[in-house]
């Protein structure tokens, strides 16, 4: 079965640094993957979509990659600031092609000042 | 901008008794989703809903489960006799297209005692 990866532990950074954030998956080939944001008890926030076919995706502070060899997805975060600090989810089309989204288990980032 | 709503913010039940979770997707979507996410869990697709009628289920929903789009606006999930371990947050989602991102709304927290 379709599994995603996604690191467990917090990342804790800088102000001002790049955080990297690195998703993983098995077992599938997925036409899309996205990237959303998540407060605490609140509902997922679309950030970008890449599709297998694109590499690279930008928009504003925001960059992620899609290796569809390594099965890898890693998404940026450049300049980093404290409002940055969420959970990060990486979800995946599902098998069947209704648009069915599997969701990591998400990146907790941490940006101190 | 256009954004998913959801009511109530938070309902409480009795276990065996039977909720609606109410959504207002965005105007021009065509897909409608609802996906679950117990406390501290990953976000769990659990439908998905086009042009009338339920595209694709996962295993969670079973028959204590349905969805309907009464009117041109809502979308609704009954759960007919809860359970305990139907507490969990609620999210309905939309999107434009297959393979196009999904908006989510800010969840119904079910809590069943």
């Amino acid at each position: 079965s379709q599994k995603i990866e996604q690191n467990s532990e917090a990342l804790n950074i800088q102000e001002g640094k790049t955080a990297t954030l690195t998703c993983n998956y098995t077992n599938y080939s997925p036409a899309y993957l996205q990237w959303y944001r998540q407060d605490p008890g609140r509902g997922p926030v679309f950030l970008l979509l890449i599709r297998e076919n694109e590499k690279e995706k930008r928009k504003e502070r925001l960059k992620v990659t899609f290796d569809t060899t390594l099965k890898q997805s890693l998404f940026h975060i450049t300049a980093s600031q404290p409002a940055d600090s969420a959970t990060y989810l990486c979800a995946l089309e599902g098998t069947g092609g209704y648009n069915k989204l599997i969701f990591g288990a998400g990146t907790r980032l941490a940006v101190h000042p | 901008e256009p954004e998913v709503t959801q009511t109530p913010s938070h309902q409480v039940t009795q276990m065996g008794q039977e909720v609606i979770l109410r959504c207002v997707p965005i105007s021009n979507h065509l897909y409608f989703y609802w996906y679950r996410q117990i406390l501290g869990q990953k976000v769990e697709f659990l439908v998905s809903f086009y042009n009338n009628e339920i595209s694709e289920k996962s295993e969670i929903f079973d028959d204590q489960f349905s969805v309907e789009r009464p009117d041109g606006s809502n979308f609704t999930l009954k759960i007919r006799s809860t359970k305990l371990e139907d507490s969990a947050m609620y999210f309905c989602a939309s999107s434009v297209g297959l393979r196009n991102e999904q908006y989510f709304g800010p969840g119904t927290r079910l809590t069943v005692t």
